[in-house]
């Protein structure tokens, strides 16, 4: 599987757009970007994914760049149930591997 | 629609101790999985299971051993547990194989001394 580069911690206001990069300059044709959050000490919590295409659903939108080398996902209005930790997986099985993700702080 | 459960909540051993972390879904989903979160760091896949019957190894499946005895219900069993074994455990489900979307339970926090 590609490995992820994510920067350790960010912040945000509330109600702002909460936009997290990751690289993945290594990822090959057939792996997925997916991206899943950690909320305090609770089980991880999908949230979406994509190959190529950038992607939308109700929690956030997922932007791939072209050579698929980054990609970033952006929570709209972002509020304080938002703070997180945002994990970046790319993978083309279904053994996912965590990094230490970006810890995202919304603050009031 | 309880989605994925696990039991115990908390545990302490003592090192050398045995026991056995339960996990059970009710979404109907083939493949399972365990992963253990060390403090400051991602989850790492212990074992998972395709499919009712089949396991396989993950990342880090030394002093542990699973089994999936029917589709709802996979046990991740620690034999002779050591203070290196201190983490979080968690469970996780997903429809089949190539689905990457997986459902994790709340955790078992489990302490070896």
């Amino acid at each position: 599987d590609a490995k992820t580069t994510q920067p350790p911690s960010m912040d945000c206001a509330e109600g702002r757009a909460a936009n997290l990069p990751c690289n993945h300059s290594t990822i090959s044709g057939n792996e997925y970007v997916y991206w899943y959050r950690q909320i305090h000490s609770q089980g991880p919590q999908y949230i979406i994914h994509g190959l190529k295409n950038n992607e939308t659903n109700e929690m956030a939108s997922l932007i791939i760049t072209e050579d698929r080398k980054s990609s970033t996902l952006i929570l709209p209005h972002a509020t304080l149930r938002d703070t997180a930790v945002y994990y970046c997986i790319v993978t083309d099985t279904d053994k996912l591997i965590f990094g230490t993700g970006t810890r995202l702080q919304v603050f009031p | 629609n309880a989605g994925v459960t696990q039991t115990p909540k908390f545990q302490v051993l003592k090192t050398g101790q045995s026991m056995t972390l339960q996990c059970a879904q009710d979404m109907n989903h083939n493949s399972m999985y365990w992963y253990r979160q060390d403090p400051g760091m991602g989850l790492r896949l212990i074992y998972y299971s395709a499919s009712e019957g089949t396991t396989d190894k993950g990342e880090v499946p030394n002093g542990y051993n699973v089994s999936r005895l029917n589709k709802r219900e996979f046990s991740l069993r620690l034999e002779s547990a050591a203070p290196s074994q201190t983490s979080v455990y968690f469970c996780a489900s997903s429809t089949d194989r190539n689905s990457y979307e997986q459902y994790f339970g709340p955790g078992t926090r489990l302490t070896v001394t």
